[in-house]
């Protein structure tokens, strides 16, 4: 399977603890991207990397939120002291953009419960 | 926040009618996508439309895109059953490209 792959496809937690998700994009895109999709919404964008560095942070990602792409690989994002607010699905995406042409292709999505 | 909105919110039509659904957007753009969402998924990919172009056509799918407007149409031709889904328009801004910001969806139900 070469599309974009996201673990774990589903999460409850209860609040307070710390959660982890792990991406792993198509493996020449060079671009990594993180959204927060609630019920009845559009995605919306919290973070994004270029190779390992990141590039762009929302002002939703708060300090409780980290993301990392260590080797410019695969990316993790972590969700620390969860909160009910908290629920969503975390979305993934990965392209090999030009700097006019930028086609996301996403993941399945990380569905997060928080009770 | 979401950049724009999808119209209409929900659409209801039979197998073999045409589904057209409209976004508007507030910033200028480099490209706008359309994406489609099966419930509880992720989404899927269905065309770009450069902020040079005015109509792109793939498969059974038409977009357009008025700059002017800052408006894109999506028509969905000969409709089955499987296009039940969630549509949404993406835009990425001029300068760098990076974040895409999405409409608030079409929710299309196609019955038999």
């Amino acid at each position: 399977d070469t599309g974009v792959s996201q673990n774990p496809r589903h999460k409850i937690t209860k609040r307070g603890q710390n959660v982890t998700f792990r991406c792993d994009p198509i493996s020449e895109h060079n671009r990594l991207y993180w959204y927060r999709q609630t019920l009845g919404q559009g995605p919306e964008f919290l973070t994004y990397f270029q190779n390992e560095a990141q590039l762009e942070k929302s002002r939703l990602l708060s300090d409780r939120f980290s993301a990392e792409r260590p080797k410019g690989s695969f990316s993790t994002l972590e969700i620390q002291r969860t909160e009910q607010g908290d629920s969503a699905m975390y979305l993934c995406a990965s392209s090999l953009g030009t700097a006019k042409v930028n086609e996301q292709f996403f993941g399945p999505g990380t569905r997060l419960t928080v009770l | 926040s979401q950049q724009g909105e999808e119209d209409p919110q929900a659409l209801s039509i039979q197998e073999g009618e045409n589904a057209t659904m409209n976004c508007s957007y507030k910033t200028s753009i480099n490209n706008l996508q359309w994406y489609r969402q099966n419930s509880g998924r992720g989404l899927v990919h269905l065309i770009l439309i450069r902020s040079n172009e005015r109509e792109k056509h793939s498969g059974r799918l038409r977009v357009t895109l008025d700059t002017s407007k800052k408006s894109s149409s999506l028509l969905i031709t000969a409709s089955r059953a499987a296009d039940t889904a969630s549509y949404f328009c993406a835009t990425d801004g001029t300068g760098t490209a990076s974040k895409l910001t999405f409409g608030t969806g079409t929710r299309l139900q196609v019955t038999l």
